[in-house]
Parts: structure tokens; sequence; C-alpha cells
């Protein structure tokens, strides 16, 4: 089955300190994409970071890197110098081929909190 | 102006009525999608298409319906099967296999 799974309904973190949001994936499809998401309280979703299956290096956005790691299948997002602006809900999904075309699902999410 | 357009943002139905959500993209992207996400709670896929005419059922499609005539437009349909439908309704777009998967703004929907 696919699936994607957050364990962390929340999390702390000091600002300008550095905060790690927990993702693990289950798929037996070879092919797939990772994404992560942050979401306001606006409910607007905001593109963050994307990681292929293939790809050799693990990727990075500015402040935002995943550390992928195929073999446990885990795609945690890693948050470099948190700011206020960052509290928010963050998702991880994936992309995998099912029938009819490209389906990506999503974790349940975990709420950041950023402290002055 | 690019993107995606949803419509309404909020909106109010009775319970026993259907009520019909708009998306709208002009990103011209293949892929569509519609998911739904309950207060604190991450988003759940309701159906989703690759191409016009074809659309395929996600993970709670039970009392949804949608149709996909045009590749700009993917409608969503809330029936009255639907036994709790007040939720956020968020419609999204891709290119099949590409690296980035682009949301509307969200509608909420309030049964009354």
């Amino acid at each position: 089955a696919q699936k994607i799974t957050q364990t962390q309904p929340g999390m702390f973190v000091q600002e300008k300190e550095a905060v790690t949001l927990d993702c693990t994936y289950d798929t037996s499809d070879p092919s797939y994409g990772l994404f992560w998401y942050k979401q306001p309280s606006s409910g607007e979703m905001i593109f963050l970071i994307y990681q292929g299956s293939y790809d050799q290096q693990n990727a990075t956005e500015g402040r935002y890197s995943l550390n992928f790691q195929k073999a446990r299948k885990s795609a945690n997002l890693v948050i470099s110098a948190s700011q206020l602006g960052d509290s928010a809900m963050y998702f991880c999904a994936m992309r995998v081929l099912n029938t009819g075309g490209f389906k990506t699902i999503f974790g349940a999410g975990t709420r950041l909190f950023v402290k002055a | 102006d690019g993107g995606i357009t949803q419509s309404p943002k909020y909106l109010f139905r009775k319970e026993g009525q259907n009520v019909t959500l708009s998306c709208e993209q002009n990103l011209n992207h293949d892929a569509m999608y519609w998911y739904r996400q309950d207060p604190g709670q991450g988003l759940r896929l309701i159906y989703y298409s690759q191409i016009v005419n074809d659309f395929q059922k996600g993970d709670i499609a039970e009392g949804y319906s949608v149709s996909r005539e045009k590749k700009e437009s993917f409608p969503l349909t809330v029936t009255s099967a639907q036994k709790n439908p007040t939720a956020f309704y968020l419609c999204a777009v891709s290119v099949g296999s590409g690296n980035t998967i682009y949301f509307g703004e969200g509608s909420w929907l309030t049964v009354v």
C-alpha cells in the first residue's frame, strides 16, 4: 500500500535554530517523487521542495533541505535558521504512478511553532 | 493572471442539497486533483484526472462526483450522499510526472 507517515503532530523550535520534520513513506513503485508543502493559517499550500526517487543528491532550496534516505524510506525536511514566519503546518507528500495517471498523497502534517 | 482559480471561496449548503465547486486552470497542465482537508488534518484525495474525459477515484470518493470535459476545468460536485461535507476543499494541478504541484486557494464548504 502507498502511504505517507508524519509522526510528529506538533514541534517547537527556538528562533534561529534548525529543526527537522520527519516523514516516512511506503511504496513498491521504483519511481516516485517526494514533496514538502507549507500551509500557513490562511490555508494556501506553498511548495517548498521536491526530491525525485532517482536523484543522487539531497534537494536544497534556500533554508530548506530534504534529507533523503532511500533505504530507510524517509524524506525528512530540515529548516535551518528558523524564523517566526515559519510557524505553520507542514505536509509531506508522495507522487506515484497509479491506475489512470499520477496520484499524489499527503501525510497528516506537522504543526511547527517557532518561539521568539 | 495565471494559475488556478477556485470558486466560490466560501459556500453554505443546506442538508440534502448538491453543490458544485469550480476549479479552472490556465497552466495547460494535464493532471488535476481534488483534495479534502478537515480542521487540523492532512489532505485526502477525492478524485484525480490525467486527461480529458477520464478521471479516477481517490481515497474518499464516496458522495462526490467530477467531470473533465475540458483540460482547463475539473468541477467537483458534493452530493447529498456525502454524510459530512463540511470541510476545506483544495484543487491542484501538475504536469503528470512533474516536480511541482500547484494549488488553488481553496473553497470552504459549510453545511447548515
